[in-house]
């Protein structure tokens, strides 16, 4: 079946410019979960969806950061004002429900902030 | 905090030989432990997983033991090939219990015939 799938696959954008990124888990998986990987920083969580449940947003670096899940799949990574250091790639992954041990990951979103 | 720390990279190796990599973990809890693996141009994939003390996980001959007296989960292979060069990332899910994953910084493998 079909993998966890994000867009864009590469963005380039200006700093202090909003952009979105995009992730759709795979069918039927209820939980949902955006990490960053960077150079200085390796891979960190950012946030997480389960169900309806409130988000855990721990991860996120600063308030310009945001993300949603819209009816329980599909979910936007917003980062407002950006700046160099946001410069990464962003991976989304799911799985099936809370606690599960595998996580499904997309390909991953490639931002440049020049 | 709950953290992973692994042995820093690059690892060379000539094709055939024994591959160790170390990952230690400080947790709180019972964590579950992953090895996951990046090849080049692919996105992370799941290579073995333990979930309690003394469970092995294996894949692709690839093996790591969940050692809680140790606190460790070191990754092995009696014999690399060239098709294993990759990134190799260590975690846990955290003490949260969202199963979110907490990584080593990755360690580079680089095979060569």
């Amino acid at each position: 079946g079909a993998g966890v799938s994000q867009s864009p696959s590469n963005k380039v954008t200006e700093k202090g410019k909003d952009v979105e990124l995009r992730c759709d888990p795979i069918s039927g998986h209820t939980a949902l979960y955006w990490y960053r990987q960077s150079l200085g920083q390796g891979l960190e969580f950012l946030i997480y969806f389960q169900g309806n449940s409130a988000p855990d947003k721990s991860g996120l670096p600063s308030d310009r950061f945001s993300a949603e899940r819209t009816g329980g799949s599909v979910s936007t990574l917003t980062i407002q004002r950006t700046q160099q250091e946001d410069s990464a790639v962003y991976l989304c992954a799911s799985n099936q429900y809370q606690g599960s041990y595998e996580q499904y990951f997309g390909p991953g979103t490639r931002l440049t902030v020049t | 905090g709950d953290s992973v720390t692994q042995m820093e990279g690059p690892v060379t190796l000539s094709e055939e030989a024994f591959l160790t990599i170390n990952c230690t973990y400080t947790a709180t809890g019972y964590p579950s432990l992953f090895w996951y693996v990046q090849y080049p141009g692919e996105g992370l994939q799941l290579l073995l997983k333990a979930t309690k003390a003394d469970d092995k996980g294996s894949n692709k001959g690839f093996e790591a033991t969940y050692r809680k007296e140790t606190t460790s989960f070191h990754l092995e292979k009696g014999s690399v090939q060239v098709s294993d060069s990759a990134v190799y990332f260590c975690a846990l899910t955290s003490s949260s219990n969202t199963g979110k994953l907490i990584f080593g910084q990755g360690t580079t493998l680089q095979v060569k015939p």
